[in-house]
């Protein structure tokens, strides 16, 4: 059984706090590897996906990065906003079937 | 949205009836999936398609089926609900690594 593993689970930091999330998944057949932001009552929303090792990836304060060879990934949101309070989800993508960790969940207290 | 509709939102059945959840897309792409979300196991695949006709399992499969007769609609059955079943279910598109996701189902099976 594949095991995708996001930390922390949770995370709660004051505007202006710049933080990063781990995701951690197997390292031999790899495909792609996609973030996903996840906001309560509305459906996960497509924030990178991720191919080659190495790979950075950026939109606006938050940016991406991948090691495929060691298998993990690192998401970043610099100068956290309250309207950045969701949950991030990572997940391994097996050649379009995706296996995903079971989220980082982000607060940001104004 | 990517032009992707759940039905029903909502629904409460009763253990052993039949249910039918309903995903229809407006955007073409190939690849259609089911996936189930509960507290502690994040989301998880149940059956996705690649093409008209095409279907295969996912990692959650057992206690559906689902069937694809045209492009645009996926259909996913629980032939006999349970109460393990009681989930929200996340229909999602995709034409190449992205996938989209659909507003969501939640059934409730008492």
């Amino acid at each position: 059984i594949l095991n995708v593993e996001q930390s922390p689970q949770s995370l709660h930091v004051q505007e202006g706090d710049s933080t990063n999330f781990t995701c951690s998944f197997p390292s031999s057949n790899f495909y792609a590897l996609h973030w996903y932001r996840w906001e309560t009552a509305k459906s996960p929303e497509a924030l990178f996906v991720m191919t080659l090792n190495g790979d950075e990836k950026k939109k606006g304060r938050i940016s991406a990065t991948l090691n495929t060879k060691e298998g993990y990934s690192y998401l970043y949101i610099k100068g956290s906003q309250p309207e950045d309070s969701a949950t991030y989800l990572c997940a391994f993508d097996q050649g379009g079937k995706l296996i995903f960790g079971q989220g980082t969940e982000l607060s940001v207290k104004p | 949205d990517a032009g992707i509709t759940q039905s029903p939102r909502h629904k409460v059945t009763e253990t052993g009836t039949p249910v039918t959840l309903r995903c229809h897309q407006t955007e073409n792409h190939r690849y259609m999936y089911w996936y189930r979300q509960d507290p502690g196991h994040g989301l998880r695949l149940i059956h996705y398609s690649y093409g008209v006709k095409d279907t295969d399992k996912g990692e959650v499969s057992d206690g559906y089926s689902v069937s694809r007769s045209k492009t645009e609609d996926f259909l996913l059955t629980l032939e006999s609900a349970t109460s393990s079943q009681t989930s929200v279910y996340f229909c999602a598109i995709s034409d190449d690594y992205e996938q989209y996701f659909g507003p969501g189902t939640r059934l409730t099976v008492t």
